[in-house]
């Protein structure tokens, strides 16, 4: 069954401090992995895209890593500021059809406190 | 470009009732999608389209119709609410090149008693 499952599910952090956020996936066929943030009362926003090949990227303070030997990928968000409080959910896209549809984990909500 | 637009924003519902929740997306993308996200749970996929009249179910269509007669609107009907159907609906929207990279409109929270 195509799954994908994050850990944890809701984190409180020091404004300043470091945090990881962990994705375990079992879609298969994989072709890319999507981190996106949600702030509270509006709709999901792409951060990152990790593609078959890619083992790390970073896009400001947030760096996204990808193995797809063990089928996990992380987001690590360094320097935490009070306006990364969201909830981060990993997106994996599948091909069905004609259609690329994709499979949502549950999100880890984070809160960054000052 | 305004991006994807929703309306209403709240909406409160009597048990049988219907509505119509209002998409659309400014972008030229051909797929569009509606999604419900649920406390503890994440998006779930209720109907979808590759382009103007071509529509299919996700995974909960269940209660809902959808249309596309233009490429720009994609509404979702609700044809006798449910309290099952209370939920925060997002509809989003992609481009046939980038068909994972999805654009998410505001979100309409529905609450039906």
């Amino acid at each position: 069954k195509n799954q994908v499952e994050q850990s944890p599910q809701s984190l409180i952090i020091l404004e300043g401090k470091n945090c990881t956020l962990q994705c375990n996936y079992t879609v298969s066929p994989f072709s890319n992995l999507r981190w996106y943030k949600q702030d509270t009362g509006r709709g999901p926003v792409s951060l990152t895209i990790m593609t078959f090949s890619e083992n790390t990227k970073s896009n400001r303070r947030y760096t996204a890593t990808l193995d797809a030997d063990t089928k996990q990928s992380s987001l690590h968000i360094t320097a935490s500021q009070l306006s990364d409080s969201a909830s981060y959910i990993c997106v994996i896209p599948r091909r069905s059809g004609g259609y690329q549809k994709v499979t949502f984990g549950t999100g880890t909500k984070l809160q960054v406190i000052p | 470009n305004a991006g994807v637009t929703q309306t209403p924003k709240f909406q409160v519902l009597k048990t049988g009732q219907s509505m119509t929740l209002q998409c659309a997306q400014d972008m030229n993308h051909e797929y569009m999608s509606w999604y419900r996200q649920d406390p503890g749970m994440g998006l779930r996929l209720i109907h979808y389209s590759v382009g103007a009249g071509i529509t299919d179910q996700g995974e909960v269509p269940n209660g809902y119709n959808v249309s596309r007669s233009t490429t720009e609107d994609f509404p979702l009907r609700l044809l006798s609410a449910a309290p099952s159907q209370t939920s925060v609906y997002f509809c989003a929207s992609s481009g046939r090149d980038r068909p994972g990279e999805q654009y998410f409109g505001p979100g309409t929270r529905l609450t039906v008693t």
